[in-house]
């Protein structure tokens, strides 16, 4: 069974500084990988995606994450962070083979001060 | 834009009682799936169903069903809610295996069983 583990369930940062949430995973083969964000009583948005090509991928306001094989990883990145930022962060892969199921971490909060 | 809709946002209900939680798309996804959300656990599988009329346990079924009679609605059903199945109830759906895997999500439907 596929795992995926999120280090540190709370991250704070200040305004203008570089987000990483961490993201790492277990499969036997690449996966599918996503970033979803949840803002306060609401569902769960697509930040990004890795399927296949580019390692380097680039999603919706200002994030990225660089799928790296030989660690496993998909770790999530933000060069300078906003307030608007605040909120909970869920990294998830997907088999290729199977069901198309996902499997999630168990999240990490952000937090942004001023 | 895929849109996935679920009946309430905010749902109150008592021990013993039957609840059932629909959930609409409008995109044609062969894929719905239902998940509960709990602090510090993440999402969790509750079910999943690839087509019409067909239905998988996920994670953690134990006192959940499920119907799919259309291709566009999902629902949950608590035969008898229990204090323990007080939770945010999360709704998505994705394309079949052709497709990235990706999950759009309904806004979650919060149950408090009193």
């Amino acid at each position: 069974a596929q795992s995926v583990t999120q280090l540190g369930s709370h991250v704070s940062v200040s305004e203008g500084a570089l987000v990483l949430l961490r993201c790492n995973y277990s499969s036997s083969v690449p996966p599918y990988l996503f970033w979803y964000v949840q803002y306060p009583n609401q569902g769960l948005q697509l930040l990004l995606k890795y399927t296949t090509g580019a390692t380097l991928v680039k999603g919706i306001n200002g994030f990225e994450a660089e799928f790296k094989k030989s660690e496993t990883s998909f770790h999530l990145t933000k060069p300078s962070a906003h307030m608007s930022d605040a909120a909970e962060y869920f990294c998830a892969v997907s088999d290729l083979v199977g069901y198309s199921t996902l499997t999630f971490g168990k999240g990490t909060m952000l937090l942004v001060s001023p | 834009d895929v849109k996935v809709t679920q009946s309430s946002r905010y749902l109150v209900k008592r021990t013993g009682e039957k609840v059932f939680l629909e959930c609409v798309q409008d995109m044609d996804h062969e894929n719905m799936f239902w998940y509960r959300q709990d602090p510090g656990l993440g999402l969790r599988l509750i079910y999943f169903s690839y087509d019409v009329k067909m239905k998988e346990k996920g994670d953690i079924p134990e006192g959940y069903s499920v119907s799919r009679e259309k291709k566009e609605r999902f629902s949950l059903i608590l035969e008898s809610a229990s204090t323990n199945q007080t939770s945010m109830y999360l709704c998505a759906s994705s394309l079949g295996l052709a497709g990235s895997r990706e999950q759009f999500f309904g806004p979650g439907t919060r149950l408090t069983v009193l």
